[in-house]
């Protein structure tokens, strides 16, 4: 389909690994954000992106977390030296982005789980 | 900063109750608003949305109305389903960043 698309789906690791999640977001978006829901917690804020600069990295929980964002379009999540605190639903939105009030598509997410 | 406050669930209801979700809002500006909802197992997607006072958004028998004298934007409906049973976020984003910000979400539950 046409809407964000997240992988891996599921991704079970050992603490200490390092672990890539990746989203595509809808064609023509310019605007990419990347949250995390926790059990029993609410969406977090993790980062955005406009093109390909991150205006807003305030919501990242640790310089273990970085993400980047080449060619305007595929946005990778990197989490170093996993810890079992990082496990938890992390989802992607997109967005036009130039314009205001416009809501974000989500995509299914990514379920981390750090053994 | 900014932030959004919805009240806290589960909420459980028998069908073809009467459903009201709180949400406030606290923000410099003129935000637009927003209820996104997430099925068991499924992605979030969006509800309905309001973009200016007195704007009342609606969607499934959903409404909410944009409220800024009291800075709300309660989610309502007449008579819920089972099929209504999912997670439902307020949210709420200034134009000037783009960045969104989401309540904590309301569990809600449908009893036959």
């Amino acid at each position: 389909g046409a809407g964000v698309s997240q992988s891996p789906s599921n991704k079970v690791t050992e603490k200490g690994k390092d672990v890539e999640l990746r989203c595509d977001p809808i064609s023509g978006h310019t605007a990419l954000y990347w949250y995390r829901q926790s059990l029993g917690q609410g969406l977090e804020f993790l980062i955005y992106f406009q093109g390909n600069s991150a205006p807003d990295k305030s919501g990242l929980p640790s310089d273990r977390f970085s993400a980047e964002r080449t060619g305007g379009s595929v946005s990778t999540l990197t989490i170093q030296r996993t810890q079992q605190e990082d496990s938890a639903v992390y989802l992607c939105a997109s967005s036009p982005g130039a314009y205001p009030a416009q809501p974000q598509h989500f995509g299914d997410g990514t379920r981390l789980s750090i053994l | 900063g900014d932030s959004v406050t919805q009240m806290e669930g589960p909420v459980t209801l028998s069908e073809e109750a009467c459903l009201t979700i709180n949400c406030t809002y606290t923000a410099t500006g003129y935000p637009s608003l927003f209820w996104y909802v997430q099925y068991p197992g499924e992605g979030l997607q969006l509800l309905l949305k309001a973009t200016k006072a007195d704007d009342k958004g609606s969607n499934k028998g959903f409404e909410a109305t944009y409220r800024k004298e009291t800075t709300s934007f309660h989610l309502e409906k007449g008579s819920v389903q089972v099929s209504d049973s999912a997670v439902y976020f307020c949210a709420s984003r200034e134009n000037r960043d783009d960045k969104i910000i989401f309540g904590k979400g309301t569990r809600l539950h449908i009893l036959p």
